[in-house]
Order: C-alpha cells, then sequence, then structure tokens
C-alpha cells in the first residue's frame, strides 16, 4: 500500500521562527509533490509544488525535496499567527494517483 | 490557480432524504474529480475517484449505491447522498485536476452537510 507519512502534531513554533514540515512517501516513482493548507473548516488551498530535487522558494515558503530520501518538506519563514493551520502533503505516485498524508497541525504562538 | 466551485456551502435535511452537491472546474476542463469527506479534526477521506464518461472508483468501505457520483462533463460534477442518516453529516469537499503529470489538485470551497 502506497503511504504518505506525516507527524499529526501539533508542532507548536514562537512567532517569528521557522517552521519546519516533514514527510515520507513510499513509492519511490513519485512524480511531484505538493503542499497544501488547511484552516479549520475550510477547504485545502495550494501553497507549493516541486517536481524536482533540491529546493524551491516562494516568498516565505520554500519546499525541499529529496527523492533518494523519499522525503519532501515544507519550511515556513518569519512565521505567523496566521499560518496556523493543518498543512497537508499530498504525492502523485508512479500511477498518477493522488495520494494524502493526515495532515501535521501548526500552531505559531505569539 | 484555477477555480473550482462546489455548491451548496451548507445544508441541512431530514434523515432519510437525499442531497445532491455539485462540483464545478470554472476554468479548465477536469479530466479527474475526487470526493473527499472530513469528520471534525480529522484528516482528508477520500471517497470516490470520478473521471468523466465512466463510472465512479469508490474507496473501500464506501457505498456506492448511498454516494452517487456523476461526471457528466469535464467541467461538473455531481454527488448525491441517498437515504441521508445523521452519520452522513460531515464536510464534504471535492476537488478537480487537469490531465498531465505534474498538475495540482484545485478543490471546491466544501459542503458542510448536517442531517436532522
Amino acid at each position: 500500500q502506497k503511504e504518505v507519512e506525516q507527524n499529526s502534531g501539533p508542532l507548536s513554533v514562537p512567532e517569528g521562527a521557522i517552521a519546519s514540515l516533514n514527510c515520507t512517501y513510499s513509492d519511490r516513482g513519485s512524480q511531484s509533490f505538493f503542499w497544501y493548507r488547511q484552516y479549520s473548516g475550510k477547504s485545502p488551498e495550494l501553497i507549493m509544488f516541486i517536481y524536482s530535487n533540491g529546493d524551491k522558494e516562494d516568498g516565505r515558503f520554500t519546499a525541499q525535496l529529496n527523492k533518494a530520501s523519499q522525503y519532501v518538506s515544507l519550511l515556513i519563514r518569519d512565521s505567523q499567527p496566521s499560518d496556523s493551520a493543518t498543512y497537508l502533503c499530498a504525492v502523485k505516485d508512479s500511477n498518477y494517483q493522488l495520494i494524502w498524508g493526515a495532515g501535521t497541525k501548526l500552531i505559531i504562538k505569539p | 490557480g484555477a477555480v473550482v466551485s462546489q455548491h451548496p456551502s451548507r445544508v441541512i435535511c431530514k434523515s432519510g432524504t437525499s442531497v445532491k452537491i455539485e462540483c464545478r472546474s470554472l476554468d479548465f476542463q477536469a479530466t479527474t474529480m475526487f470526493w473527499y469527506r472530513q469528520f471534525p479534526k480529522q484528516s482528508l477521506m477520500l471517497m470516490a475517484t470520478s473521471n468523466e464518461g465512466s463510472k465512479a472508483t469508490y474507496e473501500q468501505g464506501v457505498e456506492k449505491d448511498k454516494f452517487l457520483i456523476n461526471h457528466a462533463s469535464l467541467t461538473l460534477s455531481t454527488l448525491t447522498v441517498t437515504s441521508a442518516h445523521p452519520e452522513d453529516s460531515s464536510f464534504y469537499i471535492c476537488s478537480a485536476v487537469r490531465g498531465g503529470v505534474n498538475t495540482e489538485a484545485f478543490f471546491g470551497q466544501g459542503t458542510r452537510l448536517t442531517v436532522v
């Protein structure tokens, strides 16, 4: 069974610090990787996607992909209280199926 | 990003009745649409995957006769909860994907269903 695993948290980070969210996946043939943010009672919204090994930066967000280790992470710099949400990792596997992690709850403390 | 519209956003229905939820991709053709259910403080649970013009593929444990999915066109998929019961009360979310490998999923706003 193909899996995407995330620590459920909650992960508590002080305001202004860097929040680091991690995700591992089991299918070595996975093609593309997505990070979504979901506020309570709302639908997920796409933050970033990454296809190639290395880092991809967009504003305060950096996605990191290491296909050899089957690991993808999301860094949030200068964390704000408004970043408090559940962060979902999604992986498109070798069959082009989108597999979801269970999500990590992030709490930014003022 | 692309826009996916889900309607209604909130519905309350009586036990035993049926409820239809619509999911439309407004500015792209969605080759695949997904239907999820989410209970409070829990993760997304995939219910079914639908491809335009073919029968939906349901996840294990999801009753296909209870949750009817129709994907009649490349821009519209519907989920009908038949003979709803209070335990069907949940947050239902659709997402749509364009064709291709490296394409992300776009989500509708979700539908909060309450069965009384």
